[in-house]
């Protein structure tokens, strides 16, 4: 089983749907968590961090499940600028800043 | 704000050649990290370091060597170029504690032919 797994989608949805995806991870021991976006052919670049209690920013919700061991994303609203792969980032304890990346899921917004 | 500077963008070596992968950040970062992005995959991490001086291998070091003779810069060499090798490399950086996010340079599209 790998560590950080994601869905790879892609995920195809209108204009203005809602849509999540979920991250399950392994290491039980994790303690940070991270959403990153990354265009085409360019850089991750940080969405979001997630906390314990949930947390949103504007159209965008990330919640994590201790229990269950997932994090998920929930985008509402979509937008076509939304269309981009969204990978997420476990870092499997807190001595350090090492994070281990899912393959990402890919979401692709249409008119 | 330049953040995490790669050089170069783009390379096209022979197999059996050596480059070596520029990497500088002007943030004030104690860890710096190499990862490289196959097509359709996620990152797999080559080497990363937590200071000047120290650096550890990650999940896929063979064939790559780094360097950390200071905090800002962080380079990645390749001894002898071999098509496997052929990735797009980034490198990033973030302060030490695990609730820092990283941040990434804009990365290094490196074929080997």
């Amino acid at each position: 089983r790998k560590e950080v797994e994601q869905d790879p989608g892609p995920f195809n949805v209108p204009e203005g749907a809602t849509v999540a995806f979920n991250c399950t991870y392994s290491n039980s021991a994790s303690q940070s968590f991270f959403w990153y976006r990354q265009d085409c052919r360019k850089e991750p670049k940080l969405l979001m961090s997630v906390y314990s209690s949930g947390n949103e920013d504007g159209r965008f919700t990330a919640q994590l499940n201790r229990a269950s061991q997932y994090i998920s994303l929930l985008i509402r609203d979509s937008k076509l600028s939304d269309s981009a792969t969204y990978l997420c980032a476990v870092s499997p304890n807190n001595a350090g800043n090492m994070l281990t990346f899912g393959g990402g899921t890919r979401l692709m917004v249409k008119p | 704000n330049a953040g995490v500077t790669q050089t170069p963008k783009f390379r096209i070596l022979k197999i059996g050649q050596s480059m070596t992968l520029q990497c500088a950040q002007d943030m004030n970062h104690n860890y710096m990290y190499w990862y490289r992005q196959d097509p359709g995959m996620g990152l797999k991490l080559i080497y990363y370091s937590v200071g000047a001086g120290i650096t550890d291998k990650g999940e896929v070091p063979n064939g790559y060597n780094v360097s950390r003779s200071t905090t800002e810069d962080f380079p990645l060499r390749l001894e002898l170029a071999a098509p496997s090798q052929t990735s797009v490399y980034f490198c990033a950086s973030s302060y030490e504690h695990s609730n820092q996010p990283q941040h990434f340079g804009d990365g290094t599209r490196l074929s080997i032919l």
